[in-house]
């Protein structure tokens, strides 16, 4: 099984909310991924947990606050976002330091208004 | 230069003919290439990895790597309209490092 969840589907939001997307996986992965892509571009990389702990940052604006609550479970908590942020966000796991297959999810549609 | 090059396409190739996809790298230390399908709307799904030179065939599907001259292929053979979709080559890049670099992309479309 090589699924990974993701709620919601789709989320609009104004430019003062506060929401955070999830991410589940139950395949024992120890990396987790937040990606997000625009439109006929290529998936961009946000951040990366290794082993429940951040280990990559693109330099993301502090409107995207991730968190890994435990093995299986990513967050990505918005605030403040702009209407450039609306895009497809995508979480995907692999196993860490092994073979580095990542596997996506259906990914989350944001709209910000 | 970009570290990770595609053909943005679009390459239109008769069903039941053989599709080739290329791809080429820039960093000549990267470990692993992975091939991903993306459907309009959709998320990128992983159909190969490969890691070795050489050839590694799955089904319909085939990669290729050569890093000496630094690129990766797919091909897909007899192409079915399914097959239209958008392909990202991937390549991890540092060893011991869990960042992918994307290519842009590749436009498929297998034409009934």
């Amino acid at each position: 099984d090589t699924e990974v969840t993701q709620t919601p589907k789709h989320l609009v939001m104004g430019m003062t909310n506060k929401k955070s997307l999830k991410c589940e996986q139950h395949m024992g992965h120890r990396a987790m991924y937040w990606y997000k892509q625009k439109a006929k571009k290529p998936p961009e990389l946000m951040f990366v947990y290794s082993y429940e702990k951040l280990s990559i940052n693109e330099s993301v604006p502090s409107r995207f606050s991730p968190e890994c609550p435990n093995s299986s479970l990513l967050n990505l908590h918005l605030h403040a976002l702009q209407p450039e942020d609306s895009a497809l966000y995508l979480c995907a796991s692999s196993q860490a330091r092994i073979d580095y297959e990542q596997y996506f999810g259906p990914g989350t549609r944001l709209t910000v208004t | 230069q970009k570290e990770v090059e595609q053909n943005s396409g679009p390459l239109s190739v008769p069903e039941g003919a053989i599709a080739s996809l290329n791809c080429t790298y820039s960093d000549r230390g990267s470990q692993s290439f992975f091939w991903y399908r993306q459907y309009s709307g959709k998320s990128p799904e992983l159909i190969m990895s490969i890691y070795s030179n050489g050839d590694k065939e799955d089904g319909r599907f085939t990669a290729q790597l050569n890093k000496a001259s630094q690129y990766v292929s797919l091909l897909i053979r007899d192409s079915q309209p399914s097959d239209s979709a958008t392909y990202l080559c991937a390549v991890r890049t540092n060893f011991g490092n869990e960042k992918l670099t994307f290519g842009t992309g590749t436009r498929l479309t297998i034409i009934p």
